[in-house]
């Protein structure tokens, strides 16, 4: 079985400018959830789709958003980008929206620096 | 709220020694823990996860770790270190919605030949 594939694997950006990241989540997975990671840090809950819905949500502002497409696959999407923004972002997915049983399988993660 | 917190942001161990990094939480719920490795460079791994049943769990590349509630700790353990185990390793609590885990800020393990 394929896991979970991210992409791209690194971007650069300025800031102000709006970014867009692509997740592909394991076969057989409908639960996707996002989280930065800051250099140093642990990561941190972004949100989750559920069956192409918003089932729970961090502390992040409006401008970070997502998607999740029929296919399972998600995108999260950040506008009006700050410096802050600069991390690691992880794509994870679990089965049958019930993570806290299965546990996230979790991407390689997309490095976005903000310049 | 939940929280986590891990004892030591740096632990290192001789190879062949025991691995021992320390996870506590906050959870007004029972909780459900996890850990995870991360290699450099890497997404997270699971090691193990204690949802219900019993307190000692098994993991992969043999790690272990016992879940107990009255010091609200989850600390993980290896008997004898390998120079693969070098890596970042984070604890983490969630409900039983599991909608968001709450990460800890991670421990460092360095494996000295």
């Amino acid at each position: 079985e394929t896991g979970v594939t991210q992409s791209p694997t690194h971007l650069i950006k300025t800031r102000g400018q709006q970014v867009t990241l692509r997740c592909s989540s394991q076969s057989g997975h409908n639960t996707v959830s996002w989280y930065q990671q800051a250099l140093g840090q642990g990561p941190q809950f972004i949100f989750q789709y559920y069956r192409e819905e918003e089932n729970g949500r961090g502390n992040f502002p409006p401008r970070f958003s997502g998607l999740q497409f029929p296919n399972y696959s998600s995108e999260l999407n950040v506008n009006a980008l700050e410096l802050d923004d600069s991390a690691l972002y992880l794509c994870a997915s679990s089965p049958k929206g019930d993570s806290s049983i299965y546990g996230y399988t979790f991407g390689s993660g997309t490095r976005l620096t903000v310049v | 709220a939940q929280s986590v917190t891990q004892l030591g942001s740096h632990v290192s161990v001789s190879e062949g020694a025991l691995v021992l990094l320390r996870c506590n939480y906050s959870s007004s719920v029972p909780p459900y823990l996890f850990w995870y490795v991360q290699y450099p460079n890497q997404g997270l791994q699971l090691l193990l996860k204690y949802t219900t049943g019993a307190t000692l769990v098994k993991g992969i590349n043999g790690f272990e770790a016992e879940f107990k509630k009255s010091e609200t700790s989850f600390h993980l353990t290896k008997p004898s270190a390998h120079m693969s185990d070098a890596a970042e390793y984070f604890c983490a609590v969630t409900d039983n919605y599991g909608q968001n885990f709450v990460f800890g800020p991670g421990t460092r393990l360095s494996v000295l030949p």
